[in-house]
């Protein structure tokens, strides 16, 4: 099975500076069909998950652009320009291929210094 | 607009099944696989596995082969999780989601408690 790591666990930021997590999978993500199958989900206290970002750096309707996703192969990384109160969370990288296995990262939880 | 709609809490004792369901509205049910994911109190995300509505084809995580089933129902839009042989550790909120995550359930609470 695919092992998803993410770093840092716990996140403290000042409002307004930036954040960044890093999510590292055991083996290549990149797919036969040339895709890569890395997600990024936001949750929110109380709330179900939320997808933030798909196939790596695709932003999800409505997802504020201070969101942004990058990486290739094993390493990968979820970034907020400018951190708001409403960024308050845990956030989730997770991997998988259509109609195959998924796996989630343990979760990184993000608050305000 | 998309919606998914799964069914009420449950308690159950150990031993037990649980049977939850989710109803897809707003799109073509049989387009788009469905997930399910649950979460412990306090844990992360744990993904059990996934079905294609429009075949009943399914895939499970090896840690739940053999006690979960997923079904659907195309006359009403709706897919089921089965959960046999309950143990306290399967308390959880168990959610469904659609494709890759794009829309999911609000969750159903599963206590298990003698």
């Amino acid at each position: 099975d695919v092992v998803m790591t993410q770093s840092p666990l716990s996140l403290p930021v000042t409002l307004g500076q930036p954040a960044s997590i890093s999510c590292r999978s055991s083996q290549s993500l990149v797919h036969s069909d040339g895709n890569t199958y890395l997600n990024w989900f936001q949750q929110r206290p109380g709330q179900s998950p939320r997808r933030l970002i798909y196939k790596v750096s695709n932003r999800d309707s409505g997802v504020p652009d201070r969101f942004s996703g990058s990486g290739s192969g094993t390493d990968f990384t979820l970034k907020i320009s400018r951190v708001e109160a409403e960024d308050v969370g845990v956030y989730y990288c997770m991997q998988g291929t259509p109609g195959g296995m998924y796996t989630f990262g343990q979760g990184t939880k993000l608050e305000i210094k | 607009q998309v919606q998914l709609v799964q069914s009420g809490a449950e308690v159950k004792k150990p031993g037990a099944s649980v049977k939850v369901s989710c109803k897809a509205s707003g799109y073509t049910f049989t387009s788009y696989y469905m997930h399910w994911v649950r979460q412990a109190p306090g844990q992360g995300l744990e993904w059990m596995g996934i079905i294609n509505p429009s075949g009943g084809s399914t895939s499970y995580a090896q840690k739940f082969q053999g006690r979960v089933t997923m079904t659907r129902d195309t006359s009403t839009s709706t897919v089921y999780m089965e959960l046999s042989s309950l143990r306290s550790e399967d308390t959880a909120v168990y959610y469904c989601a659609r494709a890759m995550g794009d829309y999911w359930g609000q969750g159903t609470l599963v206590t298990v408690s003698s």
